[in-house]
């Protein structure tokens, strides 16, 4: 049972544009959703985050909307830049009981110039 | 640099063998998680240890097993190995118990079993 969906693989974004990379959630027990980027031989790093109680979150380039009557929820990054290039994975949790991330499959974000 | 450090980064062996993966969380952090990476799949959560005490257990196997230490590292038991065991594993820390859900991800270990 896959509680937190990317359906996109991949994404292909020119240098400049707006990157917006999309999660799907079934667990309505979820009431905090983050973002995690991951460059190749490295671990995931901490992006963004959004508790439930709002329905956007800005930190500079990048925004993350969520939408709880769709549970969906999306990391928009403007302007794109080749360092953005990575894999994105999409998170939520639960504030209350065990704390433990459920991880989407993440997609791929290329950049190009 | 985040902080926490996983040993080895790679490891290769045979099925039916037995494995252990190391992890130095973040100076000063209690929370140790441990996830699973099989190929084009997400970050599955294993087990989570505070201080020392199993907090929190996902998806592991019985073949799996974890402890942390008094020196707050923590170690991953994998044994029986089989082929479907072969994955990136993570460790992952943060200082609390109960956090929003930030963690402190290291480099991971790759197991490939053959």
């Amino acid at each position: 049972d896959q509680q937190v969906k990317q359906n996109s693989p991949s994404l292909s974004v020119q240098e400049g544009r707006i990157s917006i990379l999309n999660c799907d959630y079934t667990n309505s027990m979820f009431d905090y959703f983050l973002w995690y980027k991951k460059y190749p031989a490295e671990g995931p790093t901490f992006l963004i985050s959004i508790s439930s109680i709002k329905d956007k979150n800005e930190d500079g380039r990048f925004t993350v909307f969520l939408n709880k009557s769709a549970k969906h929820l999306s990391l928009h990054i403007v302007p794109s830049q080749p360092g953005d290039s990575a894999v994105y994975f999409c998170a939520a949790s639960r504030r209350q009981g065990a704390q433990k991330l459920v991880f989407g499959q993440g997609t791929r974000l290329t950049i190009n110039p | 640099d985040s902080g926490v450090t996983q040993t080895p980064k790679h490891l290769i062996t045979a099925t039916g063998q037995r494995v252990t993966l190391r992890c130095s969380p973040r100076s000063g952090d209690l929370s140790v998680y441990w996830y699973q990476q099989s190929l084009d799949q997400g970050l599955q959560f294993l087990i989570q240890y505070y201080n020392g005490e199993e907090r929190a257990k996902g998806n592991i196997l019985e073949r799996f097993s974890a402890q942390q230490f008094p020196d707050l590292h923590s170690e991953l038991n994998l044994s029986s190995l089989e082929l479907g065991d072969s994955a990136l594993y993570f460790c992952a820390s943060s200082p609390r118990q109960q956090n929003t859900g930030e963690l402190f991800f290291g480099e991971g270990s790759r197991l490939t079993v053959l």
